[in-house]
């Protein structure tokens, strides 16, 4: 168990809606990741916030969003789903923003219909 | 862009045997390469990590083979258990510049008892 937690562990919706994926950091870990992980694309870089504040975006759609709160737990919007949306979304967390261990979620599982 | 490459992308070893799993990379300015294990059903879990100040790092089983001139990093299973049957990613990341992890593609390992 690596301290990250992720819900929901599955998410089943159509096409043109709008999920959120929530995710709670380590205790006393401040970075917070998001990856995409798909059978094509692999495991993919999105957006990482660090204390609050977005730190570094990789290939993250404009359809999706996110933001990490106060209490350092982070939600990643999805809108307008599309059937391509359809993979692992995992989350990460680190002490810091640069350096140190990134230590994985056990991610939500997303399929669009 | 694909900026680490991993081969191959499935192994099958004999119980007791090694397991090598092998990356490049391209951009020089990366300073930390992670493995990740992963199990169905699981978020990647961190195996061992190097940066390039180093040639080898060996824990336990597991040893990373880093070669800065050639770019390249590899890491090697000793006494493979079928325990050890999971999907390897290698990873790099620019600790300097934000720790954002840049993923190979994986490798999927097979023991066979």
């Amino acid at each position: 168990d690596s301290g990250v937690t992720q819900t929901p562990k599955h998410l089943i919706t159509a096409t043109g809606q709008r999920v959120t994926l929530r995710c709670s950091p380590r205790s006393g870990d401040l970075s917070v990741y998001w990856y995409q992980q798909s059978l094509d694309q692999g495991l993919q870089f999105l957006i990482q916030y660090y204390n609050g504040e977005e730190r570094a975006k990789g290939n993250i759609l404009e359809r999706f969003s996110a933001q990490q709160f106060p209490d350092l737990h982070s939600e990643l919007n999805l809108s307008s789903l599309e059937l391509g949306d359809s993979a692992l979304y995992f989350c990460a967390s680190s002490v810091s923003s640069r350096v140190g261990t990134q230590y994985f979620g056990p991610g939500t599982r997303l399929t669009v219909l | 862009q694909q900026q680490v490459k991993q081969s191959p992308q499935s192994l099958i070893v004999q119980k007791g045997g090694i397991s090598i799993i092998n990356c490049a990379y391209e951009n020089t300015a990366f300073d930390y390469f992670p493995w990740y294990q992963q199990f169905p059903g699981k978020g990647p879990a961190l195996l061992i990590a190097i940066r390039p100040d180093v040639s080898e790092k060996k824990e336990g089983r597991f040893t990373i083979s880093f070669n800065k001139s050639a770019k390249q990093f590899s890491l090697h299973i000793m006494d493979s258990q079928p325990g050890d049957s999971a999907t390897y990613f290698c990873a790099a990341s620019k600790e300097t510049s934000g720790s954002r992890l840049t993923f190979g593609e994986g490798t999927q390992l097979t023991v066979n008892p």
